[in-house]
């Protein structure tokens, strides 16, 4: 079984400062993905950034981007000039064959990120 | 807005009531998925719908029944529920089983009194 790990309940940063959530995971599996998923009080659950495992190269969407360390199944996202906006629950997740023919995602149990003014 | 929308917002009931969850997608996606959100707890997966066959059901326990009449429509019947069954439930779609990339709804805040 797959499992998620955010060792970190909660992080807070300074506006325009740039903080780092941790994620690492465990699998046996060679071919699966990884997503960093933000969800406001809104509860709204929106993809931040997603990363191939097949791919070296890190992610990166604008702020965002990934340390993608596949030996170390380490999967850390960093923010850069955080925002206000930018508080919210993250959640990292991990998605591969279930092996019922489907790709489940598996959730840690998330960070709140607190930014200050 | 995400195009997966979810019906009711919120909802209070009771043990012996029977009450269902709407899901609506319009991405044209083929799978769809039921969670499970509690405080504390990582978001647990409930079911999962492929081409509209039911082809997860995680240990869920009978009192909630999922029905999948259209690749766009989902639904969670809800029957004499717990009090440890008040939750978050979110809805989600993808492409298809293979999950690269999860679209979710905004969630029922499901509370039973």
């Amino acid at each position: 079984a797959q499992t998620v790990t955010q060792s970190q309940p909660e992080m807070s940063v300074q506006e325009a400062e740039t903080v780092t959530l941790s994620c690492t995971y465990d699998t046996s599996e060679s071919d699966y993905y990884l997503f960093w998923y933000k969800q406001p009080p809104s509860r709204q659950m929106i993809l931040v950034i997603r990363q191939e495992a097949y791919k070296q190269q890190n992610a990166t969407e604008n702020r965002f981007s990934v340390n993608f360390q596949k030996a170390a199944k380490s999967f850390s996202l960093k923010i850069s000039d955080s925002q206000l906006g930018d508080a919210a629950m993250y959640f990292c997740a991990f998605s591969s064959n279930s092996g019922a023919g489907s790709y489940q995602l598996t959730f840690g149990k998330g960070t709140k990120l607190s930014v200050i003014p | 807005e995400t195009g997966v929308t979810q019906t009711p917002r919120h909802l209070v009931m009771g043990m012996t009531n029977k009450k269902s969850l709407k899901c609506e997608q319009h991405l044209g996606h083929n799978a769809m998925y039921w969670y499970k959100q509690s405080a504390k707890k990582p978001l647990e997966l409930m079911f999962v719908y492929n081409f509209k066959e039911q082809t997860e059901n995680n240990s869920v326990p009978s009192r909630f029944s999922p029905e999948c009449p259209n690749s766009s429509h989902l639904f969670l019947h809800l029957h004499t529920l717990q009090p440890e069954d008040s939750a978050l439930y979110l809805c989600a779609s993808s492409r298809e089983g293979r999950v690269t990339e999860a679209f979710f709804g905004q969630g029922t805040r499901l509370t039973v009194v």
